[in-house]
């Protein structure tokens, strides 16, 4: 079966790093997203890799390793606002976009 | 610009009834979804369009028809809503091709009661 594994919960503190982690066993791979959703709204784009390594926007980055099935996603100078849950999706081998069920982080003051 | 807008927020129905989910996108864009979002759980994708005039089934299309009469409107239908059809739901939109970012609306949250 296909599956993807992202941690439930984080806590982190404002102004800290955080890492939140996604690994996935599925038919192929085409490509990854990362997505930000607030609690009670939409999803909303963050981040596509295809390629192994690191892409940084801001203070986001997220990283690749086809090999491993794994990917992160980094946030950088937590602020408050980035309490939300983060969700990874990867594009299998018939184009078809598998969810995980997201990691909810928790910005502590 | 709007973007994605869904049509209602919110909705209460009671078992057996049927309802239809709107959701309409100014962005001209080729793709549109129609996912589930329950606790715990990933997004599931119901039904979804790659372009006018064509529809395709997603992971779990029971109970659930949708029509891509207009590019820019995709709606999802309820036959004979079940409690188990309690959930929230979004529309999505893309560019063409599945590496394009989805763009979502609010979300209609509905109970069936």
């Amino acid at each position: 079966g296909q599956n993807i594994d992202q941690p439930t919960e984080m806590t982190a503190t404002e102004g800290a790093i955080v890492q939140i982690n996604c690994t996935y066993q599925t038919s192929g791979f085409n490509g990854l997203f990362w997505y930000q959703q607030h609690a009670g709204e939409a999803p909303t784009f963050l981040s596509y890799n295809v390629l192994d390594g690191l892409e940084e926007k801001g203070r986001f980055s997220s990283f690749l390793s086809r090999s491993k099935g794994y990917s992160y996603l980094l946030l950088k100078e937590l602020q408050m606002k980035d309490s939300a849950s983060y969700l990874c999706a990867v594009i299998d081998s018939n184009y078809q976009l598998i969810w995980g069920a997201g990691t909810k982080l928790i910005i502590k003051p | 610009n709007a973007g994605v807008t869904q049509t209602p927020k919110f909705r209460v129905l009671k078992t057996g009834q049927s309802m239809t989910l709107l959701c309409a996108q100014d962005m001209n864009h080729e793709y549109m979804y129609w996912y589930r979002q329950d606790p715990g759980m990933g997004l599931r994708l119901i039904h979804y369009s790659v372009g006018e005039g064509t529809t395709a089934k997603g992971e779990v299309p029971d109970g659930y028809n949708v029509s891509r009469l207009k590019k820019q409107n995709f709606l999802l239908g309820l036959e004979s809503a079940a409690p188990s059809q309690t959930s929230v739901y979004f529309c999505a939109s893309s560019e063409q091709g599945e590496h394009q970012p989805q763009h979502f609306g609010d979300g209609t949250r509905l109970s069936i009661l």
